[in-house]
């Protein structure tokens, strides 16, 4: 069964630094999105991307996060200058069109230390 | 909001009990879409109604849509030890899923 995959699994990092969390969506997928989840928590909403744009973001997706497909198949998401409040975590999604049914990888479990 | 809260937050029930949980929701949605997550991994699609469907059934999973009540419920009958896991209501519009805080269901053998 095709699946999203997630690299890395787990990430740990210094507070301030940059990280890339990177997403192979699934090959005929044309929407990609990622998710976060902190602890416990409820699954949060952060970006979605279609034909190489992202067509909707949500309030925490600020300057600090950003997007892209740099190669036409990784899906990644750059969290720069990290802070505390970013451990979480993080889920790409992928799905072939829209109101269809959505496939989520594993997860990167991000931790700022 | 359009997200969908789930109701209970937890539920225990023995195994072959029946689990319900209900999910609601503020504005108009295309489909809702259930989802299982177990302990930290990805989330896993089970079933999506579409808003001019009421009830949907895939196995042991029947999920119904009450538009007017802007509301839908999950039953998992027969519930096994494996149903163990957050289970997680998404409402699909304006093209993003977006997800109540899920109901924790514990199956105890």
């Amino acid at each position: 069964e095709p699946e999203v995959t997630q690299t890395p699994s787990h990430q740990v990092t210094q507070m301030g630094q940059e990280v890339i969390l990177r997403c192979v969506p699934i090959s005929n997928h044309l929407y990609f999105y990622w998710y976060r989840q902190i602890l416990g928590q409820k699954v949060e909403f952060l970006v979605s991307f279609y034909n190489n744009e992202i067509s909707e973001k949500s309030e925490i997706f600020d300057d600090q996060f950003s997007v892209e497909r740099p190669d036409g198949s990784n899906f990644t998401l750059k969290i720069r200058s990290t802070k505390l409040e970013d451990s979480a975590m993080y889920f790409c999604a992928t799905r072939e069109w829209v109101n269809t049914e959505a496939f989520f990888g594993q997860g990167t479990r991000l931790t700022v230390v | 909001s359009q997200q969908g809260e789930e109701d209970p937050q937890a539920l225990s029930i023995q195994e072959g009990e029946n689990a319900t949980m209900n999910c609601s929701y503020k504005t108009s949605i295309n489909n809702l879409q259930w989802y299982r997550q177990n302990s930290g991994r990805g989330l896993v699609h089970l079933i999506l109604i579409r808003s001019n469907e009421r009830e949907k059934h895939s196995g042991r999973l029947r999920v119904t849509l009450d538009t007017s009540k802007k509301s839908s419920s999950l039953l998992i009958t027969a519930s096994r030890a494996a149903d163990t896991a957050s289970y997680f209501c998404a409402t699909d519009n304006d093209y993003k899923l977006s997800f109540g805080a899920g109901t924790t269901v514990t199956v105890r053998a």
